[in-house]
């Protein structure tokens, strides 16, 4: 079975401009969860998304927005990028939505904003 | 709103040492509690996880962890380490209303 895909896998951008990844789920997989990985930071919870609606949304400012497709990709986007915006973008599939379903990460996105 | 903290940012053994990392969270109510593993240039993967029961929960590669409730704690437990351990640690917290929580992460090193 295929795992967690995302697209691009590095990306640079300019301040100001907005950016959208990708993220394929394993087959069959409902949830897709979205973090931000910074170093010393660990990992931020973004948002999960669940049959196409937003289910939990971590706090991050509303230039941060997401959505699930029909078929569970889901994609993220960024816009008027700042400088700290900088990170890992990590993006997990589950079969289920709650934390009792194992999540599967993939090999995330890594943006570089200048 | 719960939250994950890990005691040792960078932890640095010899092979054959003991390991144990600390993980302690706060949350009200019931949790399902993970540890993941992210070994250079991998994907971050499960390593084990804690949702009920024997609170002693043994994972892949020889490690285990202990759910110790009135703690509020699951430190990650390995007897002895190998160099192919090296790799950064992350404590994570669920909730079934889906929200994880993970902690900073713990970057352990093993020398040959």
């Amino acid at each position: 079975k295929a795992g967690v895909t995302q697209t691009p896998r590095y990306l640079i951008k300019t301040r100001g401009q907005q950016v959208t990844l990708s993220c394929s789920p394993i087959s069959g997989h409902r949830s897709v969860s979205w973090y931000q990985q910074t170093p010393g930071q660990g990992l931020q919870f973004l948002f999960e998304y669940f049959s196409e609606t937003q289910r939990n949304k971590g706090n991050f400012p509303g230039r941060f927005s997401g959505r699930q497709f029909s078929n569970s990709r889901s994609e993220m986007n960024v816009s008027t990028l700042e400088l700290g915006d900088s990170a890992l973008y990590l993006c997990a599939s589950s079969l289920g939505r709650g934390s009792s379903y194992e999540q599967y990460f993939g090999p995330g996105t890594r943006l570089t904003v200048t | 709103a719960q939250s994950v903290s890990q005691h040792n940012h960078h932890v640095i053994l010899s092979e054959a040492a003991s390991l144990e990392l600390g993980c302690n969270y706060s949350y009200g109510g019931t949790v399902n509690l993970f540890w993941y593993v992210q070994y250079p240039g991998q994907h971050l993967q499960l390593l084990l996880k804690y949702f009920s029961g024997d609170p002693l929960v043994k994972g892949i590669k020889g490690f285990e962890a202990e759910f110790i409730k009135s703690k509020f704690s699951f430190n990650l437990r390995k007897p002895s380490v190998q160099w192919s351990d090296t790799a950064e640690y992350f404590c994570a917290v669920g909730t079934n209303a889906g929200k994880s929580t993970f902690g900073d992460g713990t970057t352990l090193t093993v020398k040959p």
